[in-house]
């Protein structure tokens, strides 16, 4: 099965800054990569998700790019803010299913 | 458009009891999956629906759980009987076609 691992376990940054989040995956059929913002309380919410056949896709202070050859995918969140405090999660569908292997949770802290 | 519905919001139950969680999905969405977190780690996945069908169930622990959807509206998760490794977050999500799922609010199970 798919094996995905996600760094760094805790972020924390300044409002203002930006915050990176990386994901590695195992499975180089893989062409869909979701991430997902969870609050407290609340379910995983889709934020941001890219397809194998784009490198980069922004939504605006929210990014993900995508590095095929290396199997890897990241998040930039730009011009953090405290609402931007959160559980972010990688996933990765596993090949021929539906089920999504996720990685195992950032903790974002923005710091006013 | 209503969400996906997960009730209750938490349970406390002693081992050996059972529980029965259930999800409302989307209406309209033929896939309806079922995730669990366990002491903060990552999401794992339990089982598919389409419809009525159970496509996938590669994830279900053990036969203490069983999953229900009839007539492909909402869903059920009994455990039974409840162990202390069953604590966790049990998330119900549902999709249409494509990729993206839309995450309920979850169920904090904890077995005493």
């Amino acid at each position: 099965g798919e094996n995905v691992e996600q760094h760094p376990s805790t972020l924390s940054v300044q409002e203002g800054d930006s915050a990176v989040i990386k994901c590695t995956y195992s499975d180089s059929a893989s062409n869909y990569f979701p991430w997902y913002k969870q609050e407290l309380g609340k379910g995983p919410q889709l934020i941001i998700d890219i397809r194998s056949n784009v490198g980069e896709k922004k939504d605006q202070r929210i990014a993900v790019t995508l590095n095929k050859t290396a199997k890897h995918f990241s998040l930039h969140i730009t011009e953090t803010q405290p609402e931007d405090s959160a559980v972010y999660f990688c996933a990765v569908p596993d090949t021929g299913r539906r089920a999504l292997t996720f990685g195992s949770g950032t903790r974002l802290q923005v710091q006013p | 458009e209503a969400g996906v519905t997960q009730f209750p919001s938490h349970s406390v139950i002693e081992k050996g009891q059972t529980v029965t969680l259930r999800c409302d999905p989307i209406s309209g969405h033929d896939n309806l999956y079922w995730y669990r977190r366990v002491m903060g780690k990552e999401i794992k996945f339990l089982l598919h629906f389409v419809k009525e069908s159970k496509q996938d169930e590669s994830g279900m622990p053990n036969n203490r759980f069983l999953a229900e959807r009839t007539g492909g509206t909402y869903s059920t998760l009994k455990v039974q009987p409840a162990e202390l490794e069953d604590s966790g977050v049990y998330f119900c999500a549902s999709s249409a076609l494509g990729d993206g799922y839309t995450f309920g609010s979850g169920t904090r199970l904890t077995v005493v």
